[in-house]
């Protein structure tokens, strides 16, 4: 069973900040995605990653797959990026997603 | 861009009713997947859905859950007795055979009283 376990659990920045969300997981995996919940509920799909590193505007998604980590950053950020961030992975066989518990990230003007 | 529509988005039922819980997801995707959210928890899987019947499912989908395609489009949860801690949001996700992005509906929100 893998254990999915980000950090911090909450993150309190001010805009125009660098923001870095760590993950880490126990057990080799196929995929790492990381998932954007807005206050509403609604989840959005950010990235998936197997290796290296994917740049999407203002987010940076990286994985370690030796080490079992990943982080995700946000350049300049803005309160329009507060929400909760998660990371979610799969391993090798199984399609289901185990979730981490979030980082709830607040950015103040 | 393409969206998974749930609905409804809020779902108030009494203890021991049946309820279906509706999803459409992204027209040419393939692979279908029932998640919840219990306030203040992590997102846990519930089901996955492939080719016409459930490809993988947790211990959470008991006989009390069912899946269902009934048509091209929608894809149902159904739970046939509700009970109080199947409150939760229920979110129905897809994804395409070579596309990378899972795509979420916006959920719904089960209250069972």
């Amino acid at each position: 069973k893998n254990e999915v376990e980000q950090s911090p659990q909450n993150l309190t920045a001010q805009e125009g900040e660098f923001i870095t969300i760590n993950c880490s997981y126990s057990v080799g995996i196929s995929a790492l995605h990381w998932l954007q919940q807005h206050p509403g509920g609604g989840i959005v799909s950010l990235f998936m990653l197997s290796s290296g590193k994917k740049k999407h505007g203002r987010l940076i998604a990286t994985i370690n797959i030796q080490e079992k980590h990943s982080s995700l950053h946000i350049t300049a950020s803005h309160p329009r990026d507060s929400a909760v961030y998660i990371c979610a992975v799969t391993q090798g066989g199984s399609e289901k997603l185990v979730f981490g518990k979030g980082t709830k990230l607040t950015v103040n003007p | 861009e393409p969206e998974v529509t749930q609905t409804p988005s809020h779902q108030v039922t009494q203890m021991g009713q049946e309820v279906i819980l509706r999803c459409v997801p992204i027209s040419n995707h393939l692979y279908f997947y029932w998640y919840r959210q219990i306030l203040g928890q992590k997102v846990e899987f519930l089901v996955s859905f492939y080719n016409n019947e459930i490809s993988e499912k947790s211990e959470i989908f008991d006989d009390q859950f069912s899946v269902e395609r009934p048509d091209g489009s929608n894809f149902t949860l159904k739970i046939r007795s509700t009970k109080l801690e199947d409150s939760a949001m229920y979110f129905c996700a897809s994804i395409g055979v070579y596309n990378e992005k899972l795509f979420f509906g916006s959920g719904t929100q089960l209250s069972v009283l």
